[in-house]
Parts: C-alpha cells; sequence; structure tokens
C-alpha cells in the first residue's frame, strides 16, 4: 500500500517550451502532496507544498509563476514547468502522506528533466 | 537551520551491521526521528521512524539515546543493494501534513 506514481519518469524538452509532471497517490487520498528538486550530488529542496483545491504554497526563492502546481484532486498533483530553461534540468520529486498510515511519507520515483 | 548533522560518507564490508549515526542535539519533545534511504536516481525509500524508544522492523533498527539528542540507525547484514544515500529528518508528529525536509545525508557505500 501508499503507493506514488510520477509520470513521466523521464523528459527531455526544447529550452522555451512548458512541460508537466504528474504525481498520482494510487491507493491512497492525499490532500497534501510535496514537490521537490535534486540537483546532481544534492539533497532533496522542497520547492512548494500542493494543497487539494486550493494554492499551493512556495518555499522561498521558488517562482510560482515558473513553476505551476495543480492539485484538483485527492489523488492527483502536477508540477508545471514553464518556459523551460536548461537550468532547470533535474530530477524532480513528489510526496504525499497517506492518512491512514502514521509513518510519514511516501515518495514518487521521479522525474529527470532535461531541457536542451 | 539544519536539525541534524550525519557523517557525508560511510563504508560498510558486505554481510557486516552497517551503523550509521545521526546527531539532532536540538530536537523538541514532540518530534520524531525517521529515516528514509535514496538508492541513485530514485524517490526516497522510508526505513523507520521512532519518538524515544528503540524501533526495529524487518529493515532496520533504530536506536535513540536516553537524551534524544542522537540515533543510529542500524542495518543488522548490509548487502551490495544497500547501498545509498541514508537521511536522517527529525518531524514533530505523525498525524500532520507539516512538510518533511532533508539534510545532505550519508552516503553509504557496501563492498564486497
Amino acid at each position: 500500500g501508499a503507493v506514488v506514481s510520477q509520470h513521466p519518469s523521464r523528459v527531455i524538452c526544447k529550452s522555451g517550451t512548458s512541460v508537466k509532471i504528474e504525481c498520482r497517490s494510487l491507493d491512497f487520498q492525499a490532500t497534501t502532496m510535496f514537490w521537490y528538486r535534486q540537483f546532481p550530488k544534492k539533497s532533496l529542496m522542497l520547492m512548494a507544498t500542493s494543497n487539494e483545491g486550493s494554492k499551493a504554497t512556495y518555499e522561498q526563492g521558488v517562482e510560482k509563476d515558473k513553476f505551476l502546481i495543480n492539485h484538483a484532486s485527492l489523488t492527483l498533483s502536477t508540477l508545471t514547468v514553464t518556459s523551460a530553461h536548461p537550468e532547470d534540468s533535474s530530477f524532480y520529486i513528489c510526496s504525499a502522506r497517506d492518512s491512514g498510515r502514521g509513518y510519514g511519507y511516501t515518495f514518487g520515483s521521479g522525474t529527470r528533466l532535461t531541457v536542451v | 537551520d539544519a536539525k541534524t548533522t550525519q557523517p557525508p560518507s560511510m563504508d560498510c564490508a558486505e554481510g557486516r551491521a552497517a551503523n550509521l549515526p545521526c546527531n539532532h542535539s536540538t530536537i523538541s519533545g514532540n518530534e520524531y526521528v525517521y529515516w528514509y534511504r535514496q538508492i541513485h536516481s530514485q524517490g526516497p525509500q522510508y526505513i523507520i521512524h521512532g519518538l524515544k524508544n528503540n524501533e526495529t522492523n524487518e529493515m532496520a533498527s533504530l536506536i535513540i539515546t536516553e537524551d534524544r539528542k542522537s540515533s543510529t540507525l542500524i542495518l543488522p547484514h548490509a548487502t551490495l543493494r544497500d547501498t545509498a544515500v541514508y537521511y536522517c529528518i527529525v518531524r514533530a508528529s505523525t498525524y500532520n501534513n507539516n512538510d518533511m525536509r532533508f539534510g545532505a545525508g550519508t552516503r553509504l557505500t557496501v563492498k564486497p
């Protein structure tokens, strides 16, 4: 149980285009999901908290107009990287908490974004 | 502010116990200690968590000092597949939606 599916696992896009990443909780409902970014050999950095039915909360320094987050249902949150640039190339990971399990968060398998 | 301190890297021989330390000297009374690990290019995987008592599951054991200022994750018989970055995280409560923040972690390399 407590599976989080993230799609796509890998994407290459051209500079200036937008890319959407999906995060789904498969066997539980998640009112809150989290998006992280990870650069090579670095730790995960929290980007934003995605709240079902309301606006996302962004960490300081994260551009909300560039990283659009939508959490339209209790099982799906999306992160759209708009007008992507090569510096946006990174590993993006989502997580969600199954309130039925008290031990923390389940993470998706991540999305490797390469902007060329 | 970093809530935990871990050594950046450790090596362990295959089949031996891996003991990963974590300092959390500013931990509050309501904060739990969580351990996750991240195998290369994958999302983090939950290992174990605890408040003040030692905990054990099928993956590992967690030893928390009596003053709760430090803890040790023990992988009893490390295998090559345990090579990963291990993160120690302190976080208040298990039943809320507060975020989970990662420090630098310890890169464990299990060697044959």
